[in-house]
Order: C-alpha cells, then structure tokens, then sequence
C-alpha cells in the first residue's frame, strides 16, 4: 500500500488530455513539493515536473503539473503514442522522515 | 553531464547480504547539495524509496528497511554503496541509484524533493533466491 495514492491506469486518444491525480496527507504533499517520473517501458525513471509544476529543461509544455492542498495532478495535453508509459507522483513526508512515491499510473494510448 | 552507474552480484542467497555500489562520473560526490538515493522496483510493482545519503555522510532510510539498510559514501572511488542484510524473496527487485539537490536557506539544508531526482542510473536486477 503506497502513501501516496494514484489511479492504477488512465487512457487517451492521440490528441486528448488526460490528467492524473495524486493524493497524500497533510504531512507529505500538503507540506512539501511534489515531483513526478515517467518510466517507459523498460527504462529508468526519468524527472517529469518537479516544485509541483516545474518542467526540467527538454520536458515538452505538454506536461503540466499543480497541487492543491493535499492533492496533485499531472495533466497531458495533445496525447501522443510515445507517452504510454508509468507515471509516478513522489514527495517528501515530515512524519516519516523520508520520501514516498504513488503506486504509479499506467497510461495506455488508445 | 552527471552518470550514475549500479553494479553488484546479480543472485544473492536468501538471508544474506545484499550489496550494490554507484559509480558517479562526470561530476564529484561530494559536491555540495546533493544527496545520493537508492530506489528500487519489485518486478511488476512501483517505486519505493530506500534511503538516501548526503554529500557530508548524513542519512535518511526508509522506516520499513531501516534496521536492515547501510548506505556509505567512498569519495576516493567516487562512489556510494548500498548493503541490505538478511534479505529474502521480497527484496527481489532492480535497484536504481538517483541524485537530488538538497533545499537550502540560510542556514540549513533539507532532503526534501523540492527539485526533484534529475540523474537516475540504469537500474541493476537483484534476485533473492535459496
């Protein structure tokens, strides 16, 4: 059972949005930045948004990020098929004293 | 550019110890404001973070792992270490190493991800079996 909770899957068709959810507690997302991963298939996690909606230089402004409280969301704009992949939102918790990931999300590209 | 390379014994008998190292090149482990974290992934499962260890030595572990769990920094091969003891079929998973930069003010400096873990290693496939 992750801390943090996400959908197990989303879907889309090329060109949609989608968006993702992520929710935790009052001591990890509602008290520290919230960053996101995608992992293609067979690869290592790669930074998606980080400091809640921050895209790292090369992330497409496709993806955006926001947090509310003690919930987040990665949106996708303009679904391609090269976005089917594991998505992962991670946060620091105060009370555990250390990070927690989501149980991951698996988008699938209709 | 920082790369993170994981190495270490593919098989590992149940009830031992578990031991990985990460190469860092193209940067320095001991530059300031990092901390080096090991994440690891069960076959068909999520992420879950086991520990994380700042450039100065300081550490952060996972409640669930941590009377099992060592992480060290050997600034003279330029690399961090992981050593897991007593492991059975459940540690069975690959093992990645990351990078994230601390948050600092004035005066102090906290390993929140406020900016996220940028550099990942390719991961290392660890099998727990009798």
């Amino acid at each position: 059972q992750s801390v943090l909770t996400q959908p197990p899957s989303a879907s889309g068709t090329p060109g949609q949005r989608v968006a993702i959810s992520c929710s935790g507690s009052r001591s990890n997302i509602g008290s520290n930045a919230v960053n996101w991963y995608q992992q293609l298939p067979g690869t290592s996690p790669k930074l998606l948004i980080y400091t809640n909606n921050q895209r790292p230089s090369g992330v497409p402004d496709r993806f955006s990020g926001s947090k509310s409280g003690t919930s987040a969301s990665l949106a996708i704009s303009g679904l391609q098929s090269e976005d089917e992949a594991d998505y992962y939102c991670a946060a620091w918790d105060d009370s555990l004293n250390g990070g927690v990931f989501g149980g991951g999300t698996k988008l699938t590209v209709l | 550019q920082l790369q993170l390379q994981e190495s270490g014994p593919g098989l590992v008998k149940t009830s031992e110890t578990l031991s990985l190292a990460c190469s860092v090149s193209g940067g320095s482990i001991s530059s300031s404001g990092y901390y080096w974290d090991w994440i690891r992934q069960p076959p068909g499962k999520g992420l879950e973070w086991i520990g994380s260890i700042y450039h100065s030595g300081g550490t952060y572990y996972n409640p669930s792992l941590k009377s099992r769990v060592t992480i060290s920094v050997d600034r003279s091969k330029t690399q961090f270490s992981l050593k897991l003891s007593s492991v059975t079929a459940a540690d069975t998973a690959v093992y990645y190493c990351a990078r994230h930069q601390a948050f600092c003010t004035k005066t102090s400096c906290y390993p929140t991800y406020y900016y996220g873990m940028d550099v990942w290693g390719q991961g290392t496939t660890v099998i727990v079996s009798s």
